[in-house]
């Protein structure tokens, strides 16, 4: 069964702390990976990822994806308060002529002052 | 541009009824997909409309059934509601130009919280 995994499921840091999330993936025909920021309500797009080795940068943020081990990590530098979210990982695969999206259960973050 | 509208964002049903849920996606996107949220589940994928047809699918039963109308705006039917469907509804539009769900930036709505009584 295809699959998606992220690890650490939860985590508390002090704000300045540089912490570094994983997905874990196993599908078959992968197209992308995505990282997104859920606090409240909404998921929020953080980075689509398709090529290996290459890094997406935003800010603070960072993620590459290593297609070859099948697995991402999600980077944060110098944490603020703000930072605290659960951050979830999809993945994207085509069966055909149909896509899939699967997400990973999160990784809740939790930065304290 | 304002952003992706759900409504209703509260909603109570009994068991058995059926429920129908709107998204108004961005201005100018043509793909509005639709996933629902539980502690239990997470996230999980329902299917994505892109120009009025249904282009992908996720796992649910056939209770779930969705459509599109021309102007983009996309509702969600879940008929014979069980308690299992209580969830967050979410959905997600993006311009849809790459293809598949999950190939552009998507950007989600509040949300629509159903609950089964």
């Amino acid at each position: 069964e295809d699959k998606v995994v992220q690890s650490p499921l939860s985590l508390v840091v002090h704000e300045g702390d540089t912490v570094t999330l994983n997905c874990s993936y196993e599908v078959t025909n992968f197209r992308s990976l995505l990282w997104y920021k859920q606090e409240k309500k909404a998921p929020t797009f953080l980075f689509m990822l398709t090529s290996s080795g290459i890094e997406k940068k935003s800010g603070r943020l960072s993620s590459i994806l290593d297609k070859k081990e099948l697995f991402s990590i999600l980077n944060i530098t110098a944490t603020q308060t703000g930072d605290s979210a659960i951050y979830l990982c999809a993945v994207t695969y085509s069966g055909g002529s149909n896509y899939k999206l699967t997400f990973g259960k999160g990784t809740l973050l939790t930065v304290n002052p | 541009k304002a952003g992706v509208t759900q409504t209703p964002r509260y909603l109570i049903k009994t068991r058995g009824q059926q429920v129908t849920l709107s998204c108004s996606p961005i201005s100018g996107h043509r793909s509005v997909s639709w996933y629902q949220q539980t502690p239990g589940q997470g996230l999980q994928f329902l299917f994505e409309y892109f120009s009025e047809t249904q282009r992908n699918k996720g796992n649910f039963p056939g209770r779930f059934s969705g459509r599109q109308f021309s102007n983009s705006r996309s509702e969600m039917n879940v008929s014979t509601l069980e308690l299992g469907d209580s969830a967050l509804y979410l959905c997600a539009s993006s311009p849809g130009r790459s293809g598949g769900v999950g190939t552009d930036t998507q950007y989600f709505g509040p949300g629509t919280r159903l609950t089964v009584l």
